[in-house]
């Protein structure tokens, strides 16, 4: 089975500023998928961005980009210019490839807060 | 082009009553799975519906079933509701299309409170 850790339940950043959050993960699969979502506090899940594992290059969303390393197992989002809008409960989560496993298996969040 | 949607947005019941969930998904998406999150926590996997069959199940007891409709809409139902089901029930859609049946879209949940 596979296992995300959030080793951080609460980071706070000055408006303005880049703050990085944290995933590792277990697993002996070796395609899958990672993503982080980001659940403010109207409570919609909302995807931030994903990773395919098999891809070498780290993906990138605007001011969001991750931090993948295969190897350390870890899956780090990097939020630059961080706007209040991003305040939110953050969530990575993995997803094994192929077949009809589509299910997603998520950390316990990292709760953010933007500071003005 | 809606989002998913689900209904009721809140809802309160006492134990032993039985809950059913409603789930409209995306436009375009055929896939419809359901999660549970418990306060302070991440979502859990319940199951996948898939072309009107239960396709995939988590680790949950068998009063947790399901239903998906021809037009791909979907129900969860809870029966003999105890006080841990209490929760934000979060359903999800995505496409069956290969290449983006991964990427899944979250319903802004249903929040039960079990007293």
């Amino acid at each position: 089975a596979q296992t995300v850790t959030q080793s951080q339940p609460e980071m706070s950043v000055q408006e303005a500023e880049t703050v990085t959050l944290s995933c590792t993960y277990d697993t002996s699969e070796n395609n899958y998928y990672l993503f982080w979502y980001k659940q403010p506090p109207s409570r919609q899940m909302i995807l931030v961005i994903r990773q395919e594992a098999y891809k070498q290059q780290n993906a990138t969303e605007n001011r969001f980009s991750v931090n993948f390393q295969k190897a350390a197992k870890s899956f780090s989002l990097k939020i630059s210019d961080s706007q209040l809008g991003d305040t939110a409960m953050y969530f990575c989560a993995f997803m094994k490839y192929g077949g009809s496993n589509y299910k997603l298996t998520f950390g316990k969040g990292t709760l953010l807060t933007v500071n003005p | 082009d809606a989002g998913v949607t689900q209904s009721p947005t809140h809802l309160i019941k006492t134990r032993g009553q039985q809950v059913t969930l409603r789930c409209s998904p995306k436009s375009g998406h055929d896939t419809v799975s359901w999660y549970q999150q418990a306060l302070g926590q991440g979502p859990q996997f319940i199951f996948q519906y898939y072309e009107e069959e239960e396709r995939q199940r988590g680790n949950f007891p068998d009063r947790f079933s399901g239903h998906q409709f021809p037009n791909y809409s979907s129900e969860l139902n809870v029966n003999a509701l105890l006080l841990g089901d209490s929760a934000l029930y979060l359903c999800a859609s995505s496409p069956s299309d290969r290449g983006y049946q991964e990427t899944q879209y979250f319903g802004p949940g249903t929040r039960l409170l079990v007293l």
